[in-house]
């Protein structure tokens, strides 16, 4: 069975500084899809960035980069330069090999923004 | 904005009644899951409709169902609300074939609430 955990419940950061959202993941299928999603408190998932098992580069969107050790099964999601308007709920994801395109959700980490 | 709706955004029930929730997936789109979020914990895979068919699903009971229409928007069902189904759901449109790379779009969510 596939399993996310993301083991810090509450993060904080001042403006303009980076900081480190922390994943893990356990799952025995050599192939599967990492992804980070960001919830502000409308609900909607906001998709962030994505990372295949077999990339051999971190994934890296505009602020965002994914800092993907194998060997370790962790990818944590780095925040460049945090904006007021990062703060939100970060989800950690998985998807499924094969078949469906369904996710598997970490619990979270909320991120606050301090100007 | 994703191109998912959903409605309605809220709606308060009690025990035993049954509810509908429905979602209008992204143009194009022919792959729609539903998701159950209760509140501080991540999203958890309900089912996925493609073609008007259901095609996966998580540990959820038989009360939990689902339609796909020929436009590719869907409907969830439950029946015999009890108060743990008091969660946010969200539904999320994809485009079948894409593998791990396919991204979700997902809407901003019911909120139900059981009394």
């Amino acid at each position: 069975a596939q399993k996310i955990t993301q083991t810090q419940p509450g993060m904080f950061v001042q403006e303009k500084e980076a900081v480190t959202l922390d994943c893990t993941y356990d799952t025995s299928d050599p192939s599967y899809g990492l992804f980070w999603y960001k919830q502000p408190s409308s609900g909607e998932m906001i998709f962030l960035i994505y990372q295949g098992s077999y990339d051999q580069q971190n994934a890296t969107e505009g602020r965002y980069s994914l800092n993907f050790q194998k060997a370790r099964k962790s990818a944590n999601l780095v925040i460049s330069a945090s904006q007021l308007g990062d703060s939100a709920m970060y989800f950690c994801a998985m998807k499924k090999p094969a078949g469906y395109s369904t996710l598997t959700f970490g619990k979270g980490t909320m991120l606050l923004v301090s100007p | 904005e994703t191109g998912v709706t959903q409605s309605p955004t809220h709606l308060i029930k009690t025990r035993g009644q049954q509810v509908t929730l429905r979602c209008s997936s992204q143009s194009g789109h022919n792959t729609v899951s539903w998701y159950q979020q209760a509140l501080g914990q991540g999203p958890q895979f309900i089912f996925q409709y493609y073609r008007e068919e259901e095609n996966g699903r998580g540990n959820f009971p038989p009360r939990f169902s689902g339609l796909q229409f020929p436009n590719y928007s869907s409907e969830l069902n439950v029946n015999a609300l009890e108060l743990d189904d008091s969660a946010l759901y969200l539904c999320a449109s994809s485009l079948a074939g894409q593998g791990f790379t396919g991204e979700l779009f997902f809407g901003e969510g019911s909120r139900l609430t059981v009394l």
